[in-house]
């Protein structure tokens, strides 16, 4: 079954314990990225990859890091997670990152830093 | 920069009223533009997408949308809506990095 995966699923941490989510998809797909939920303001981007060793800055990279060592994965890094950054956070992907690509998206990860 | 707005933040309905809600975005040149879904708990999933050709995209679940490049608009319709569609639902636009630009969604509530 084509898919997005996260883990974890739901993360509560403390205020500067580094953590990271993983994001794997099994599509082949090239384009990978990754969103920020937050009531009242949507869906905004926060990092994304055009391919393998390529990535960059979405609308909200601070703060985070990623990386793009193999095409189907993508973790999201927290090097000191702060509370602002407590979020629903969702992968995903794409074929090419074209416009008129569908975007696939992973079930989120709920995270709460206290 | 491209934008989206979404004016109606929540809107609750009976089963079997009728549904549209109302996208609006910001760009000037070629756009392609979607409708995502989250019911609770989950992730999105694609409604439907406009690319071009004819304005008025169905999608599934019985959902529709009319792209009126004039007004800028892009609403998803749906003639009766039963309580399974309560949802929170995204109007997004393509951005030119290849991403999503959202709009701040609608919770649609369906009252059996």
């Amino acid at each position: 079954e084509a898919q997005v995966t996260q883990n974890p699923r739901y993360l509560i941490t403390v205020t500067g314990k580094k953590l990271t989510v993983t994001c794997s998809q099994n599509m082949n797909h090239e384009y990978m990225s990754w969103y920020r939920q937050d009531p009242g303001l949507g869906l905004r981007q926060i990092y994304y990859s055009m391919n393998v060793e390529v990535t960059d800055k979405g609308d909200v990279p601070e703060g985070y890091k990623v990386s793009r060592k193999e095409k189907r994965n993508f973790p999201l890094i927290l090097e000191s997670p702060s509370p602002n950054q407590t979020s629903l956070y969702f992968c995903a992907s794409s074929e090419r990152g074209s416009l008129t690509d569908t975007q696939y998206f992973g079930p989120g990860t709920r995270l709460t830093v206290l | 920069a491209q934008s989206v707005s979404q004016h109606n933040h929540h809107v609750i309905l009976s089963e079997a009223a009728s549904l549209e809600l109302g996208c609006n975005y910001s760009y000037g040149g070629t756009v392609n533009l979607f409708w995502y879904v989250q019911y609770p708990g989950q992730h999105l999933q694609l409604l439907l997408k406009y690319f071009s050709g004819d304005p008025l995209v169905k999608g599934i679940k019985g959902f529709e949308a009319e792209f009126i490049k004039s007004k800028f608009s892009f609403n998803l319709r749906k003639p009766s809506v039963q309580w399974s569609d309560t949802a929170e639902y995204f109007c997004a636009i393509g951005g030119s990095q290849g991403n999503l630009i959202f709009g701040k969604g609608t919770k649609l509530s369906v009252k059996p």
